[in-house]
């Protein structure tokens, strides 16, 4: 059964960093682009970020470049988001997704989120 | 960025009756949408990929269709657990930026 566990979230002030991480399980982590999403309080999802499964590429939304940097360590099957120059409205419930569908571009599971909260 | 635009906002609907969930895109996105189902405090699944493909495990109760601007989701005999926000997603986009619809609220009498 695949399993991601998300965490690190935290309670961060405007323009302060953060790093969360994802634990996968249940599936060859290394074979997989994994990616992540957020949703901000009361509104819909929205993707952050996504990387290749060999660490080749990194992709970024608009929201996201500058300022997020995707990583990953496929020997200990974990995904990162190093946030920095946070904003208020980075706000947000963050899920990573592990690309299994459509030729692996699609996110066909996901864990549950981490909650990270940024204000003053 | 493409846009995407799902229709109605939010309904509600009683056991056993079929609804249809629409999601237009600001330009065509060939078949390369996918179907989420988000209910509150639980992790977002995967319903439909390339605009009719059901998820492994999906019921087949759920259904899409559509290519180019416009797709819908339907949904058959409904049951309470169905009760969720429906999302489209485009991944017509390499490098990716993948759009949301903003969802479709769906209430079960």
């Amino acid at each position: 059964e695949v399993q991601l566990l998300e965490s690190g979230g935290a309670l961060i002030r405007p323009g302060g960093s953060l790093r969360i991480s994802c634990a996968a399980s249940g599936f060859m982590f290394d074979k997989f682009a994994m990616s992540w999403f957020r949703q901000a309080p009361g509104k819909g999802l929205e993707w952050v970020s996504a990387m290749s499964y060999d660490l080749r590429g990194t992709y970024y939304a608009d929201s996201a470049k500058g300022r997020f940097t995707i990583s990953r360590d496929n020997s200990k099957n974990t995904l990162y988001l190093e946030m920095n120059s946070l904003r208020v409205e980075d706000t947000a419930i963050y899920y990573c997704a592990k690309w299994g569908a459509a030729g692996g571009v699609v996110a066909d599971d996901w864990g549950r989120g981490t909650l990270v909260t940024v204000s003053s | 960025e493409i846009v995407l635009t799902q229709s109605p906002a939010a309904l509600s609907a009683s056991p056993g009756e079929r609804v249809t969930l629409s999601c237009r895109a600001s330009q065509s996105v060939s078949t390369q949408l996918a179907w989420y189902q988000h209910r509150p405090g639980q992790a977002p699944r995967l319903l439909i990929s390339s605009a009719s493909d059901r998820a492994h495990g999906v019921s087949d109760r759920f259904s899409g269709s559509g290519s180019g601007t416009e797709f819908s989701l339907t949904i058959s005999r409904l049951q309470s657990e169905d009760c969720a926000v429906y999302y489209c997603q485009q991944y017509f986009n390499w490098p990716p930026n993948y759009t949301f619809g903003q969802g479709t609220k769906l209430e079960i009498k």
